[in-house]
């Protein structure tokens, strides 16, 4: 089946740790997107990928980081320097095309820091 | 890039009809209107998308006036289990183009008995 995995699904991180967590696709989009989400708040854009090896930064970019080695792949780092990472996390991806151009979500990664 | 707003919650009765509109006053040529719903701990899924005009699926539809600032989503006979939060997004989502799709706040709509 065609989709988006995320994983882990859960996360617990320690003050100070950066983790990483995963988006793999194979829907062969070009464009893949990361998003947080906050309890009882909207997605807001930390960081999106039209091709392999070219990223760029979404409203919110301060403490995250991201690659673009393969086309299925977009992993997310959330760094030390992230001052409030506990949150939800959405990774999503879409083709492009002008006439179905949705995009297709994972099920999500919720990142607690102790 | 076009901004949008919604109403923050909606309330509405098992069985009625619910109008959702997005207001995007400055709103690009080339942007298309996309809603969204999302369930607690889930992923948003796909709804409906429009350029201008009406739009209708199985499960909703899209009315965009002419000066496409604005667009409402309408669900037909609401039950229970449309109880979730309702996004506007409003983007370029050409080919070749990764563009920077930026959601609203979103409308929760709650569904009762």
């Amino acid at each position: 089946d065609g989709g988006i995995t995320q994983s882990p699904k859960y996360l617990f991180r320690k003050e100070g740790q950066n983790v990483t967590l995963s988006c793999e696709q194979n829907l062969n989009h070009d464009a893949m997107y990361w998003y947080r989400q906050d309890p009882g708040q909207g997605l807001r854009l930390i960081y999106y990928s039209q091709i392999v090896n070219d990223f760029q930064k979404g409203d919110i970019a301060e403490g995250y980081s991201v690659s673009r080695e393969k086309k299925e792949s977009f992993p997310l780092t959330v760094t030390s320097a992230q001052k409030n990472p506990t949150a939800f996390y959405l990774c999503a991806s879409t083709s492009g095309d002008r006439y179905t151009g949705e995009l297709f979500f994972g099920e999500g990664s919720r990142l607690t820091v102790l | 890039l076009a901004k949008t707003t919604q109403p923050i919650s909606m309330d509405s009765y098992e069985g009625q009809e619910v109008n959702i509109t997005c207001s995007h006053n400055n709103i690009a040529t080339n942007d298309y209107i996309t809603w969204y719903q999302q369930f607690p701990s889930q992923g948003p899924r796909f709804i409906i998308q429009g350029y201008k005009t009406k739009v209708t699926n199985e499960v909703a539809s899209l009315f965009i006036p002419a000066d496409r600032k604005s667009s409402t989503l309408s669900l037909p006979r609401v039950s229970l289990s449309d109880t979730a939060v309702y996004y506007c997004l409003v983007g370029d989502i050409n080919t070749g183009t990764a563009s920077k799709l930026t959601f609203g706040t979103g409308t929760r709509l709650q569904v009762t008995l």
